[in-house]
């Protein structure tokens, strides 16, 4: 039972362009909601986050949008660089139950120079 | 303020040896999760530590998993004779009490 999916394995963009991840999520109890990036061989590192008493949430060049009623949420990077290819992982988590996350599947990102 | 530590970054075990991962979190932090990835998957939860107590080990494996978290010293993923389908990245994450959680380079163990 997948409770967090990323539908888009990969994604390919040019440098300068925006990309946009999506997410969707299918338990409704999820009250908070990460992006993730990762290298290979290397951790996860934080990006950006957004509780559901909101629905954007912005930092530089990452803004995260929630749409409640859709249970879909979306990272938009703008403009995207050539060191952003990455693997991007989509999370969430319910305060009550610890904050443990649950994580998508991922997608491959390539920002082409 | 050093991050999340884990080592060793790379193990190798034969099949039916004992494996240990160690994860000293962030200072200051008290919460330490520990994440699998298998090959070609995200990563999924096994288990969620405070200091001297498992708060939630809904993810771990019924069989040869534990963990701990000590009131001294790092946290300790243990797994007994592994097996091949134990290959995997294994990472920990600390945080204080919010949902931010920061992760360490993870163990990279392989079962031969």
């Amino acid at each position: 039972d997948q409770q967090v999916k990323q539908n888009s394995p990969s994604l390919s963009v040019q440098e300068g362009r925006i990309s946009i991840l999506n997410c969707d999520y299918t338990n409704s109890m999820f009250d908070y909601f990460l992006w993730y990036k990762k290298y290979p061989a290397e951790g996860p590192t934080f990006l950006i986050s957004i509780s559901s008493i909101k629905d954007k949430n912005e930092d530089g060049r990452f803004t995260v949008f929630l749409n409640k009623s859709a249970k879909h949420l979306s990272l938009h990077i703008v403009p995207s660089q050539p060191g952003d290819s990455a693997v991007y992982f989509c999370a969430a988590s319910i305060k009550a139950a610890g904050n443990k996350l649950t994580f998508g599947g991922g997608t491959r990102v390539l920002v082409k120079p | 303020n050093a991050g999340v530590m884990q080592n060793p970054r790379h193990l190798v075990r034969r099949r039916g040896q004992e494996a240990r991962l160690r994860c000293s979190p962030m200072k200051g932090h008290s919460h330490v999760y520990w994440y699998r990835q298998l090959p070609e998957e995200g990563l999924k939860f096994m288990v969620y530590l405070q200091k001297e107590n498992i708060i939630d080990e809904s993810g771990m494996p019924k069989e040869r998993f534990s963990a701990e978290f000590p009131k001294e010293g790092p946290s300790i993923l243990r797994i007994q004779q592994v097996v091949r389908g134990d290959s995997a990245a294994y990472f920990c994450a600390s945080s204080l009490r919010v949902p931010e959680a920061f992760f360490g380079q993870g163990t990279r163990l392989t079962v031969v």
